[in-house]
C-alpha cells in the first residue's frame, strides 16, 4: 500500500528553527517533494530530493533517508510568514508521474 | 500573467447540476492532472493526462470525468453534483523531461454543492 505520515500540527516561535517530519511506504520511490501551502492558496514547490543527503536552499533545506523511508523540512530563522501548510509528496514513478501527498504539517508560527 | 489558471475561481451550485471546471496553462507542458482538496485528506489525484490523446483515472475518479482539447486545455466535468464534492480542486502541470517533473498548481477552485 502507499502511505505517508506527517503530522497534523506544529506550532514554533518567530525566529526559531522547526524541524518537520515525514514517513513514506510507498511501492515505488523516484523522489520526494516538499510543498508549501498558504490557507486557500496554490500549493508552491519548496524542494526536491532523490539522493539521501540534505538539501539546502536559504532558510530551507530537506533531508532524505532512503533506507528508513524518512524526510524532513528545516525552517531556520522562522518569520511569521511561513505559518502555512507543507506538504510531503512521493514521486513513484516517472512513467506514471503521479505524486502522493501526505495530508500536509499545518505550522503555525507565533511571536 | 499566471502560468496555470483555473476558472471559475468560486462556484455554488445545487445537487445535480453539470459543473465543468476549466483549466489553462501557458507553461507549454505535457502533463496536466486534477486534484481535490479536502480537510484533513490532503491531496487526491482524480484524472491526469500526459498529452492529448493520454488520460488516465487517478484514484477517486467516480462521479467525475475529464476532456483535454488541446496542450494547454484540462476541463474537469461533475455530471450531477452530490454535496460530498464540495472541496478545493487544483489542476497542475509537469514537464517530465526536466530533471524533477516538479508539478506547478494553479489557484485553486473552491466548489460548493448544496
Amino acid at each position: 500500500g502507499q502511505n505517508i505520515d506527517q503530522p497534523t500540527e506544529m506550532t514554533a516561535t518567530e525566529g526559531a528553527i522547526v524541524q518537520i517530519n515525514c514517513t513514506y511506504q510507498t511501492s515505488g520511490f523516484n523522489g520526494l517533494f516538499w510543498y508549501q501551502q498558504h490557507a486557500g492558496e496554490a500549493p508552491t514547490f519548496l524542494s526536491y530530493n532523490v539522493l539521501d543527503g540534505l538539501e539546502e536552499k536559504g532558510r530551507f533545506s530537506s533531508f532524505l533517508s532512503r533506507s528508513k523511508g524518512y524526510s524532513y523540512l528545516l525552517l531556520k530563522e522562522l518569520q511569521m510568514k511561513d505559518s502555512a501548510s507543507y506538504l510531503c509528496a512521493v514521486y513513484g514513478s516517472s512513467n506514471t508521474g503521479k505524486l502522493i501527498f501526505g495530508q500536509g504539517t499545518t505550522l503555525q508560527v507565533k511571536p | 500573467d499566471a502560468d496555470v489558471t483555473q476558472t471559475p475561481r468560486n462556484r455554488i451550485t445545487k445537487t445535480g447540476k453539470r459543473i465543468m471546471l476549466e483549466c489553462s496553462q501557458t507553461k507549454g507542458h505535457d502533463r496536466m492532472y486534477w486534484y481535490r482538496q479536502d480537510p484533513g485528506l490532503g491531496l487526491r489525484l482524480i484524472y491526469y493526462s500526459f498529452d492529448v490523446k493520454d488520460i488516465n483515472k487517478g484514484e477517486i475518479s467516480d462521479g467525475y470525468s475529464v476532456s483535454r482539447q488541446a496542450q494547454a486545455k484540462f476541463s474537469l466535468s461533475l455530471e450531477s453534483a452530490i454535496p460530498n464534492q464540495t472541496a478545493l480542486y487544483f489542476c497542475a502541470t509537469s514537464d517530465p523531461s526536466g530533471p524533477t517533473d516538479t508539478q506547478y498548481f494553479g489557484p485553486g477552485t473552491r466548489l460548493t454543492v448544496l
